[in-house]
This record gives structure tokens, C-alpha cells and sequence, in this order.
């Protein structure tokens, strides 16, 4: 069973870049056919969807954040990473990482999901 | 960017209801529509994919149907374990969310 665990700093000071880490265990990262995604949910709002890579390495941007996010893969330790640059308070979340199937398939894996809070 | 608008944003149902939400696409986005439902304090869990195709395991109640701009996810018969809040997303290139539905009990 895939199992997705975010980790990070909770607590992120505003101007500063936040940081978090999603392990995935129970299958491979560079396994084909998934991209490898992040979302926010602001507390008591809806989902925005982030950003995702893909095993190749490409990446897709939400272009209201493109300017200050950065998700990136390191295979040998199978997990991929979210860095968020210039936060401020709007960007207090619970984030999820997750994986997606294939180009029409939906997002069928989520990890628990982490707070992160934006406060000086 | 394509937009998705969700109604309505409140519904109040009765266990044994049929229940139907509705998500609008600003554009035409094929079938490339997928639909979760989020307790509170848990991550979302996916229904409905490819606008139509039920995720293993989900029960049969959940189906979802349209393409290009109007889509719908129906609930069959309320069951006390289906109050929650559902989403909709687009599942191109830029896959968004909509604005939710809460399913709250009459």
C-alpha cells in the first residue's frame, strides 16, 4: 500500500521560505505513469492545487504561485520537496502532498497533511 | 485559466436523499474531471474520475456524469457517512479545484 508522510517546519517566519518534504514508501517515485503533486488548504477554505512533477523531472506550476515555488525529486531517498519563497500569513495551510495516475486519472493517494504556519 | 464554479457552495439533505451537485468548467475541458470528499481533519479522498469512472472501492450510491463545461456528481441514496465537503478539479495541465460543497444534515 503507497503511504505518503509530509514532513517540515511547522512554524515558518513571514519573508522567509518554507520548506517540506513528502517520503513515499510502498512504491517507487520514478516509477512511470504518476506525477507527484502539492496542495494547501487554508483553514476552513478550499483546496489550491500547487504544483506537481513528474517522474522525468518536469514540473507544472499554479501560476499565481509559479514566481516563489520550487518542487524538486531526489530518487535515491524516494520523496520530492516543496520550497515556498517570500511567505506571509496567506500563506498559512495545511499542505498535502500526493500522487496522481496518469494524464486522466485523479489524485488517488494524499498524505495526512501538514500545518504549516506563517507567523513572526 | 480555466475556472470551475461549484453549486451550491450549502446543501442540506436528509439520510436517503438524492443529492446532486453540479461544477462548471469556464471552458471546455473534455472529460478531464475528477470529484473528492473531505471530512474534517482528513485529507480528500477520490470519488469520481475521467468525469465519469468510480474509484475502486467507492460505493456504487456516487456517480458522476457530463463533459466539456457542465458536470454532476449524484449521491443516490444519503447515507450518514457521506456529510462532508466534495470538490471537483480539472484534470488538465493546471488541474484547480473548485469552490467545494458542504453536505450538512437537515
Amino acid at each position: 500500500q503507497l503511504q505518503l508522510q509530509e514532513s517540515g517546519s511547522g512554524l515558518v517566519k513571514p519573508s522567509q521560505t518554507l520548506s517540506l518534504t513528502c517520503a513515499v514508501s510502498g512504491g517507487s517515485i520514478s516509477s512511470g505513469g504518476y506525477s507527484w503533486s502539492w496542495i494547501r488548504q487554508p483553514p476552513g477554505k478550499g483546496l489550491e492545487w500547487i504544483g506537481y512533477i513528474y517522474h522525468s523531472g518536469s514540473t507544472y506550476y499554479n501560476p499565481s504561485l509559479k514566481s516563489r515555488v520550487t518542487i524538486s525529486v531526489d530518487r535515491s531517498k524516494n520523496q520530492f520537496s516543496l520550497k515556498l519563497s517570500s511567505v506571509t500569513a496567506a500563506d498559512t495551510a495545511v499542505y498535502y502532498c500526493a500522487r496522481r495516475t496518469g494524464t486522466t486519472g485523479g489524485i488517488d493517494y494524499w498524505g495526512q497533511g501538514t500545518l504549516v504556519t506563517v507567523s513572526s | 485559466d480555466i475556472q470551475l464554479t461549484q453549486s451550491p457552495s450549502f446543501l442540506s439533505a436528509s439520510v436517503g436523499d438524492r443529492v446532486t451537485i453540479t461544477c462548471r468548467a469556464s471552458q471546455g475541458i473534455s472529460s478531464y474531471l475528477a470529484w473528492y470528499q473531505q471530512k474534517p481533519g482528513k485529507a480528500p479522498k477520490l470519488l469520481i474520475y475521467a468525469a465519469s469512472t468510480l474509484q475502486s472501492g467507492v460505493p456504487s450510491r456516487f456517480s458522476g456524469s457530463g463533459s466539456g463545461t457542465e458536470f454532476t456528481l449524484t449521491i443516490s441514496s444519503l447515507q450518514p457517512e457521506d456529510f462532508a465537503t466534495y470538490y471537483c478539479q480539472q484534470l488538465n495541465s493546471y488541474p484547480r479545484f473548485g469552490g467545494g460543497t458542504k453536505v450538512e444534515i437537515k
